[in-house]
């Protein structure tokens, strides 16, 4: 099967200080990936798609601002969480299409990066 | 997006069937059902999808009812591998969206 990845897994950084996550898709070439927010004893909270070449789509509430997510490459995609504060501290998922499927496919997720702003 | 509702927790005991149901009476036609499941601290694994025929694979079967109102899905004999959250997604455009899932307990 398809595989994604995330680097880092797990990162510390001081609140104020921005932070990169990178999530690949090893495999396979991926025209859009998207990526997910989840809280303890959460559910997943999707925070934007991220489209190779062109702007990420936010979904409601989410500030563009604070989350810059660049897709330079068809296997790359990146996360910056800018001026990291407590509140951000939560885990981050991303996930990956793989292009030219049919109506139904389904995305692969990477493990996730676990993010602590101290 | 259609809305869904999933218990919250349910159990099993190992190697016996175990039937999770998803109600999703908001779906759309052409919606497809995605069910994934989420281990602890790990990314949500693809299980299993279907638009309107009951689906097989090696993991679970899938079946849809005819109104697609609702679904299940079916772990025919459950390990203690398969203790996760199980979320049911109707999905109609390229995004996900989660629900709260069913947390699956197995027991020894």
């Amino acid at each position: 099967g398809a595989v994604v990845s995330q680097h880092p897994s797990w990162v510390i950084c001081k609140s104020g200080t921005s932070v990169k996550i990178e999530c690949r898709s090893l495999d396979f070439q991926a025209t859009t990936m998207f990526w997910y927010r989840q809280f303890p004893k959460q559910s997943l909270m999707l925070m934007a798609t991220s489209n190779e070449g062109s702007k990420a789509t936010y979904e409601q509430g989410v500030e563009k601002d604070k989350f810059l997510i660049n897709h330079a490459s068809l296997t790359l995609s990146t996360l910056t969480v800018t001026s990291a504060h407590p509140e951000d501290s939560s885990f981050y998922i991303c996930s990956a299409r793989p292009p030219g499927l049919a109506e139904g496919y389904e995305q692969y997720f990477g493990p996730g990066t676990r993010l602590t702003v101290t | 997006d259609a809305k869904t509702t999933q218990p919250n927790s349910m159990e099993s005991n190992e190697e016996e069937p175990v039937h999770l149901p998803c109600n999703h009476s908001t779906i759309s036609g052409t919606d497809y059902i995605h069910w994934y499941r989420q281990l602890p601290s790990q990314g949500p694994e693809y299980v299993i999808h279907g638009l309107t025929s009951n689906v097989n694979n090696r993991m679970a079967s899938l079946a849809i009812a005819e109104d697609r109102k609702s679904s299940t899905l079916i772990l025919h004999r459950a390990t203690l591998r398969d203790a996760a959250v199980y979320y049911c997604i109707p999905r109609g455009g390229n995004q996900f969206y989660f629900g709260t899932g069913t947390s699956l307990t197995v027991i020894p």
